[in-house]
C-alpha cells in the first residue's frame, strides 16, 4: 500500500492568513494526488484533484502542488469557513489511502 | 445533478453481519469508467478507503480489511452494497459512499451524506 504522511496535524490560524499543509507520498505518484476538506458532521468535500486542478465551484484561494511524493495545499487568505480538517488522498493505485488529516483551527 | 445516500442499520452486534446499501441518481453504473467507493471514518479519526466497484464489475477492496468486506452492485436499481462479516468495536464508524469520476486522476467528487453504524452488544 503507498503510504500518504500529512503535516501537520493541526495548525492554528488566524482569518486572513496563509496556510501549507503538506503531503508525502510512500512513493512516487506523479500527481496523483487529492485533495478534500472535511467540516464536523458533514461529507468530504473534493477541493483539487490531480494535485493542482481546482474542482469545480472551489474558490481560487485554495491550490495544490507537487508532483512525486511530495505535495502541498495551500489555502492563501483564510476565511471562517475554511477552519476545518484537510485530507489528501492517492489515486495512483488501489487501496485508494487517505493522509491521516490536518484540523485547521482559530488561533 | 448526481447523488448518493447509505442505508443501513444504525446499531449492530459483535459477529454479526452489517449489510449497508448506497443507492444514487444522476449516473450509471452501466456507463464506462464510472465507479461507486465506499470510505468509513471512526468517530474522531481519520477516513480509510474501503473498496470500490466499477461499472465492469471489478472490485478492489482494502488489503487490510483481511476479506471480510464484499462490494457488490444492482445497476438496475442504482445500488452498491457493502457487506461486513464478522463485526468488532473496531468497526464502528460513519460509513460513506463515494461517486468516482471516469477519467483519470480518479477522485471522489460526490459524497453521500454518511451513515454511523455502531457495534455494542
Amino acid at each position: 500500500d503507498i503510504q500518504m504522511t500529512q503535516s501537520p496535524s493541526s495548525l492554528s490560524a488566524s482569518v486572513g492568513d496563509g496556510v501549507t499543509i503538506t503531503c508525502r507520498a510512500s512513493q512516487s505518484i506523479s500527481d496523483y494526488v487529492n485533495w478534500y476538506q472535511q467540516k464536523p458532521g458533514k461529507a468530504p468535500r473534493l477541493l483539487i484533484y490531480a494535485a493542482s486542478s481546482l474542482q469545480s465551484g472551489v474558490p481560487s484561494r485554495f491550490s495544490g502542488s507537487g508532483s512525486g511524493t511530495d505535495f502541498t495545499l495551500t489555502i492563501s487568505s483564510l476565511q471562517p469557513e475554511d477552519f476545518a480538517t484537510y485530507y489528501c488522498q492517492q489515486s495512483h493505485s488501489t487501496p485508494r489511502t487517505f493522509g491521516q488529516g490536518t484540523n485547521v483551527e482559530i488561533e | 445533478q448526481i447523488t448518493l445516500k447509505e442505508s443501513g442499520p444504525t446499531l449492530v452486534k459483535p459477529t454479526q453481519t452489517l449489510t449497508l446499501t448506497c443507492t444514487f441518481s444522476g449516473f450509471s453504473l452501466s456507463t464506462n469508467g464510472v465507479g461507486v467507493g465506499w470510505i468509513r471514518q471512526p468517530p474522531g479519526k481519520a477516513l480509510e478507503w474501503l473498496a470500490v466497484i466499477y461499472w465492469n464489475d471489478d472490485k478492489r477492496y482494502s488489503p487490510s480489511l483481511k476479506n471480510r468486506f464484499i462490494i457488490t452492485m444492482d445497476t438496475s436499481k442504482n445500488q452498491v452494497v457493502l457487506t461486513i462479516t464478522n463485526l468488532g468495536p473496531v468497526d464502528t464508524a460513519t460509513y460513506y459512499c463515494a461517486h468516482e469520476t471516469t477519467v483519470t486522476p480518479r477522485r471522489f467528487d460526490y459524497w453521500g451524506q454518511g451513515t454511523l453504524v455502531t457495534v455494542s452488544s
